[in-house]
């Protein structure tokens, strides 16, 4: 196990909704990177918090937004939910010397 | 723009044989590339990692190689066993910029008991 926790496991939401999906970093990590994977690709980086500001940015609309709590444990927000946002949302942290990103297990989000 | 990919996307292997999971990159700038595990329901589990300064890395039972005239990576699994079967992703990371990781779609191992 990595230490990377997120919440919830599992979440349905409807088309219009908004969503908040959360995550607690590895102990001693001070930056949270937030991923999203469609079902049979490769998870698509959405954004990172670096001490609780945005260190970079993927092809994401301004619906994708976050934020990075001072314990360096990060929230997801996404807005205006639409179909495609269907996929499991990955968060994974990282820190200190190193530049390995480690896993949480995921929030698989289904859009109806 | 930058991509990883990797050359076949399924793989059936004899349990007990070794297996090499293939990956290209295009970004010349990548600095550093990571092999993650990513079992079914699970998120991406780190196996091993490299950095562009050297070309092999051995762990427990894998081994990456790294080529960056040809900007290949690989991974090698010896002994594969039961529990090796996933779907395996290679991920890079440049030096420039934010710390993405731009990953693949993914081979899927299958061990064949």
């Amino acid at each position: 196990e990595t230490g990377v926790t997120q919440s919830p496991t599992h979440l349905i939401k409807t088309r219009g909704q908004q969503v908040t999906l959360r995550c607690s970093s590895q102990s001693g990590h001070n930056t949270v990177s937030w991923y999203q994977q469609a079902l049979g690709q490769g998870p698509q980086f959405i954004f990172q918090y670096y001490r609780e500001e945005e260190n970079g940015r993927g092809n994401f609309p301004p619906r994708f937004s976050g934020l990075q709590f001072p314990n360096y444990s990060s929230e997801l927000n996404v807005n205006a939910l639409e179909l495609d946002d269907s996929a499991l949302y990955l968060c994974a942290s990282s820190g200190g010397a190193e530049d390995t990103q480690y896993f949480g297990p995921g929030t698989r989000l289904t859009v109806l | 723009g930058e991509s990883v990919g990797l050359h076949l996307p399924t793989l059936s292997v004899q349990e007990g044989d070794n297996s090499i999971i293939n990956c290209a990159y295009s970004n010349s700038a990548s600095d550093y590339f990571i092999w993650y595990k990513q079992e079914s329901g699970k998120g991406p589990q780190f196996i091993i990692d490299i950095r562009s300064n050297m070309d092999k890395r051995q762990g427990q039972r894998v081994t990456v190689l790294l080529n960056k005239t040809v900007k290949h990576l690989s991974l090698q699994i010896a002994a594969t066993q039961p529990g090796d079967s996933a779907v395996y992703f290679c991920a890079e990371k440049s030096n420039f910029g934010n710390e993405k990781l731009t990953f693949g779609t993914g081979t899927r191992l299958t061990i064949i008991p």
